[in-house]
């Protein structure tokens, strides 16, 4: 079992939906959660980084962690075919120590 | 500001010839890292630089990569031979020290034929 799972999708979604995004970890001791979009043949860009369990928003974007289910969760409102990117979660223990990712899921938005 | 810079953006080259690929991160981040990506996989970390020392290489595959920081600035990351295998994305990220917030480069994708 990796210590990240992430369904890779694809998924796709009509222009204006809710996506729901989800990864689930095995490792207790992650505490600093990330979410970064990659679009094809560039770099991951972070997105949100949030802090132990609890929910963070900014714009259309919330990130929720729940510690003692070992689940993180990504949603988009109002979901615009710029959206179209694959996601990908990372978490990590501590400051400096490195991020252990997702496979990333595939995400089309429809106009 | 300037964000992660990693050169070149694409190499193609036979197996068994050597490589280098190059990484300039953001200024006044102490922290950088390399990391590997394969085609529908996540990143994986390949090694990390504190100033001019590695501190983590263990998934570093020492045999035919290495790695440099010189100056604890720009590092060069070096495969000798290069396998079929090796073909991926080399991402490259920096972080202000204690931070967990990494900013990462465009990539080099390489080809190895």
């Amino acid at each position: 079992q990796k210590e990240v799972e992430q369904d890779p999708g694809p998924l796709s979604v009509p222009e204006g939906a809710i996506v729901s995004l989800n990864c689930t970890y095995s490792n207790s001791a992650f505490q600093y959660f990330m979410w970064y979009r990659q679009y094809s043949r560039k770099g991951p860009e972070l997105l949100m980084y949030t802090y132990s369990s609890g929910n963070k928003e900014d714009g259309r974007f919330t990130a929720q962690v729940d510690k003692s289910s070992k689940y993180i969760s990504l949603f988009i409102r109002d979901s615009q075919p710029s959206d179209s990117a694959t996601y990908l979660c990372a978490m990590s223990r501590s400051g400096n120590t490195p991020l252990v990712f997702g496979k990333g899921t595939r995400l089309s938005v429809i106009a | 500001e300037a964000g992660v810079v990693q050169s070149p953006r694409y190499k193609i080259i036979e197996k068994k010839q050597p490589v280098a690929f190059w990484c300039n991160p953001i200024s006044g981040h102490n922290t950088l890292y390399w990391y590997l990506q394969n085609l529908g996989q996540g990143p994986e970390l390949l090694i990390r630089y504190e100033n001019e020392e590695a501190v983590d290489d263990s998934q570093l595959p020492k045999d035919r990569f290495s790695a440099e920081r010189l100056k604890g600035v720009d590092s060069t990351l070096k495969i000798q031979p290069a396998e079929l295998g090796d073909s991926a994305v080399y991402l490259c990220a920096s972080s202000l020290a204690g931070y967990n917030e990494q900013f990462f480069g465009p990539g080099t994708r390489l080809t190895v034929l």
